[in-house]
């Protein structure tokens, strides 16, 4: 089991859906990722947070909305998607050192995401 | 000429072997390296993480980090069935640890 938690593992939306995935963390870190993974592919960056406040967006559809409540949750919320849009998608989080050694993500086990 | 690059594979080795599986890259900045395995509809796992140039060992694991080529290495020794996945490797420059780069990933099979 990982200690990044994400809900839920499988979700199939149809286009007009409006459906959210979650994740939650309890290791204290304050910086906290939405990744997309298509098969065969490495994680694409979508979404950072540092500290709940948004601080990258690589450049993805205002179809995906992401929210972070507090240190250890983050949302996304996912509206008239596309087929397209069918991926694996992950959370990950990271320490935030600053001058330190750095700190790598660690990552949940995502959720597959089917859209009809 | 991509960030990063990586082995494709389809890697398949005996039980017992010893696996390598490499990356090189093209950014000098890079300073973090992290090797993850990521099980078939999982989510990547870190195996190792490294600072700089040197080894570290963990196991039967084995990290390479050689920046004067920009070149990393991952290597297992006694390979187990249960290591077939798809090994990723991923770097960032600083240590506010968000912009990693990820390499498109090898896929290894051991079989028994």
């Amino acid at each position: 089991d990982t200690e990044v938690t994400q809900t839920p593992k499988h979700l199939v939306m149809g286009m007009t859906n409006k459906k959210s995935l979650k994740c939650e963390q309890h290791m204290g870190h304050r910086a906290m990722y939405w990744y997309k993974q298509k098969a065969k592919k490495p994680p694409e960056l979508m979404f950072v947070y540092s500290y709940e406040k948004l601080s990258i967006n690589e450049s993805v559809p205002s179809r995906f909305s992401p929210e972070c409540p507090n240190s250890s949750l983050l949302n996304l919320h996912l509206h008239a998607l596309q087929p397209e849009d069918s991926a694996l998608y992950l959370c990950a989080s990271s320490l935030i050192l600053l001058g330190g050694t750095g700190s790598p993500l660690h990552f949940g086990n995502g959720t597959r995401l089917t859209v009809t | 000429q991509k960030e990063v690059e990586q082995d494709p594979g389809p890697l398949s080795v005996p039980e017992g072997a010893i696996v390598s599986l490499n990356c090189t890259y093209s950014n000098s900045a890079f300073q973090y390296f992290m090797w993850y395995r990521q099980y078939s509809r999982k989510g990547p796992e870190l195996l190792m993480y490294t600072y700089s140039s040197g080894n570290k060992e963990d196991g039967r694991f084995t990290a390479q980090v050689d920046k004067s080529s920009k070149y990393i290495s991952l290597f297992i020794r006694d390979s187990q069935p249960s290591d077939s996945a798809t090994y990723l490797c991923a770097m960032s420059e600083d240590d506010y640890g968000q912009n990693f780069v990820f390499g498109p990933g090898t896929r290894l099979s051991v079989l028994p």
